[in-house]
């Protein structure tokens, strides 16, 4: 019910090209969707967020679109940079229900080869 | 991220010994979560602490684990006894205004030989 499922594991792109991570999500309850990345050694540093009373959300070369009937949501990175190469993590939160406590998916390590 | 503070960055300590990791959020922010990250693994929350009150501990293992967060000062992670399946990242994160977003510290790495 708590569990946050991301895909793939890893994704490697050429540079210029679309990245897309997928997660899928059980609770109902949930209503705040934030995306995470995460640098070697460092902590993880919020990307974008998006609540699911909206279909997508848009911040320079990141995309969240969100499908509220299917449980699902993805993050989209337009014109990938080699800067880009770090881990992302998609979380799950409900203020009423746990406290905006985070569920996180598994990480997807991302590429992006120059 | 928010000027949330963890020391030590790094702390090695040996099976049997114990550690203490502190987190510092903003002056004013009065909420703090801990999550534990294993090697290769994502996030997960440990404990959810306001000023001087636990308000959710349901990630903490029962034993050997303990977290406080005083009036005053940062708040601590302290971990009894540390066997090698302890060694992992532990950030903390500290609430924003909107009682949605998290901010994450740098994270303690604890290796525990």
């Amino acid at each position: 019910q708590q569990q946050v499922k991301q895909s793939p594991q890893s994704l490697i792109v050429q540079k210029g090209g679309i990245s897309i991570i997928n997660c899928a999500y059980e609770n109902t309850a949930f209503d705040y969707f934030p995306w995470y990345q995460q640098f070697p050694g460092k902590g993880p540093a919020l990307l974008i967020a998006i609540r699911p009373d909206v279909s997508e959300k848009k911040e320079g070369r990141f995309t969240i679109s969100f499908n509220k009937s299917a449980k699902q949501f993805s993050l989209h990175i337009m014109d990938s940079q080699p800067g880009d190469s770090a881990t992302y993590f998609c979380a799950a939160s409900s203020v009423e229900t746990s406290g905006s406590r985070l569920t996180f998916g598994e990480g997807t390590q991302l590429t992006v080869n120059p | 991220n928010a000027g949330v503070m963890q020391n030590p960055r790094h702390l090695v300590r040996r099976r049997g010994q114990e550690a203490r990791l502190r987190c510092s959020p903003m002056k004013g922010h009065s909420h703090v979560y801990w999550y534990r990250q294993l090697p290769e693994e994502g996030l997960k929350f440990m404990v959810y602490l306001q000023k001087e009150n636990i308000i959710d501990e349901s990630g903490m293992p029962k034993e050997r684990f303990s977290a406080e967060f005083p009036k005053e000062g940062p708040s601590i992670l302290r971990i009894q006894q540390v066997v090698r399946g302890d060694s992992a990242a532990y950030f903390c994160a500290t609430l924003a205004g909107n009682q949605e977003t998290q901010y994450f510290g740098p994270g303690t790495r604890l290796l525990v030989l």
